[in-house]
């Protein structure tokens, strides 16, 4: 049964300075997800990782895959207020279903 | 917004009763998931629904089904409500019967008195 770990799970920063936020997961998987949530909002993709090695960056986030070390990271360059949110990462499991990690709680001080 | 649409956006009702959560998927995708999001459970997959039919299940009380109609907009329905069923539900949508990238509405927040 494919598990996965976030961590950390609550992340509380200051603006300007960076970070990253780990998502490992227990069996093979070449498809991974990142999404974020606003408090009381919907979900919002924010990458697709397909392949090992995928690399994908949006404005100040930066999100990669190693699929030999089960491993996606989220990193997150000098951080910005409007960057507080919830992040989830999602792992494709053998039957195409989604396992989701628990999320981590970005809070972005000025 | 996603395109994916769901009604109504806020519901309270009291324990024992019950409830229907409408979904309509984006333009075109044949696949409907439904979640649970509370507090203290994370974001729980329910069921999804592909063309029609039930594609996968997962942690679904048999208090609650679901369908999917031939216009592929879903109903998930919550019956016998406890306290504990408070949550935000949220309906997804994608193109295929395999997860691919998940389209999320903008969820119903259900509150049981």
């Amino acid at each position: 049964e494919l598990k996965v770990e976030q961590n950390p799970l609550f992340l509380s920063m200051q603006e300007g300075k960076n970070y990253t936020i780990y998502c490992n997961y227990s069996t093979t998987s070449d498809r991974l997800y990142w999404y974020r949530q606003d408090p009381g909002k919907s979900l919002e993709s924010l990458f697709v990782l397909l392949s090992n090695g995928a690399v994908k960056q949006e404005g100040r986030l930066m999100a990669s895959l190693d699929t030999k070390a089960r491993l996606s990271t989220l990193h997150i360059t000098a951080a910005v207020h409007d960057l507080s949110a919830t992040y989830f990462c999602a792992v494709e499991d053998s039957n195409y279903q989604l396992i989701w990690g628990a999320g981590t709680k970005l809070i972005i001080k000025p | 917004d996603s395109g994916v649409t769901q009604t109504p956006k806020h519901l309270i009702t009291a324990t024992g009763q019950r409830v229907t959560l409408r979904c309509s998927p984006r333009s075109g995708d044949l696949s409907v998931y439904w979640y649970q999001q509370s507090l203290d459970q994370g974001l729980q997959f329910l069921i999804q629904y592909y063309n029609g039919e039930e594609r996968a299940k997962g942690n679904i009380l048999e208090r609650f089904s679901a369908q999917q109609f031939p216009d592929l907009h879903s109903e998930l329905n919550l019956s016998s409500l406890e306290l504990g069923d408070s949550a935000l539900y949220f309906c997804a949508s994608s193109p295929l019967g395999s997860s691919y990238e998940q389209y999320f509405g903008p969820g119903t927040r259900l509150t049981v008195t």
